[in-house]
């Protein structure tokens, strides 16, 4: 069965340091988002891609986020400054035709 | 924004004992969906459920729309099941980005 996978699934990373946070999404699938979920929260949306542009972002989404599609099978999400506040499960999504698949989830830590 | 609201937020059963956990929504929606977060944090799905009812072995969930609310069932509950459910409802209407509850966090003891 396909499945959307993340890579890495742990990552560690220092205050103020640039993290990518990688994806490979269902390959028919034509909407790709990011979601985060803080330890013990709920999940948030930050951002949907479609057709190779940002169609919707949360006020999560700041200047400091920024997707990509570098090529036909990789989605990334880039975060330029990490907070401390940052560190949280990350999870690509992709749509089918009716419902949204998740990845496993990077779990990044800022320290 | 759409407000979902699930309940209870916690839950402890006994192995065996059967469930109810409620979502209710404050708009109409195109897309609702179901998920059981395990202990690893992956989120599975679970259902689809815009409206009606569908069933899945001891799982069941039915979704009421013009109400609000969706219910998911479970049944015959093992330990297995425990970790959180979140219901998740559409968005926007442009990126279709779906807006999660606080989920219900459940416990099945042995």
């Amino acid at each position: 069965e396909p499945e959307v996978t993340q890579t890495p699934s742990h990552q560690v990373t220092q205050m103020g340091q640039e993290v990518i946070l990688r994806c490979v999404p269902i390959s028919n699938h034509l909407y790709f988002y990011w979601y985060r979920q803080i330890l013990g929260q709920k999940v948030e949306f930050l951002v949907s891609f479609y057709n190779n542009e940002i169609s919707e972002k949360s006020e999560i989404f700041d200047d400091q986020f920024s997707v990509e599609r570098p090529d036909g099978s990789n989605f990334t999400l880039k975060i330029r400054s990490t907070k401390l506040e940052d560190s949280a499960m990350y999870f690509c999504a992709s749509l089918g035709q009716t419902e949204a698949f998740f990845g496993q989830g990077t779990r990044l830590t800022v320290v | 924004g759409i407000q979902v609201e699930q309940s209870p937020p916690d839950l402890i059963l006994q192995e065996g004992a059967n469930s109810t956990l409620r979502c209710n929504f404050s708009d109409s929606v195109n897309n609702l969906q179901w998920f059981h977060q395990n202990p690893w944090g992956q989120l599975i799905n679970l259902f689809y459920i815009p409206s009606g009812t569908k069933q899945n072995g001891r799982l069941s969930a039915t979704t009421v729309a013009t109400e609000r609310y969706s219910l998911l069932y479970i049944s015959s509950s093992q330990t297995t099941d425990s970790g959180v459910y979140f219901c998740a409802v559409d968005y926007s209407n442009s990126g279709y980005a779906l807006n999660f509850g606080k989920g219900t966090s459940l416990l099945v003891t042995p």
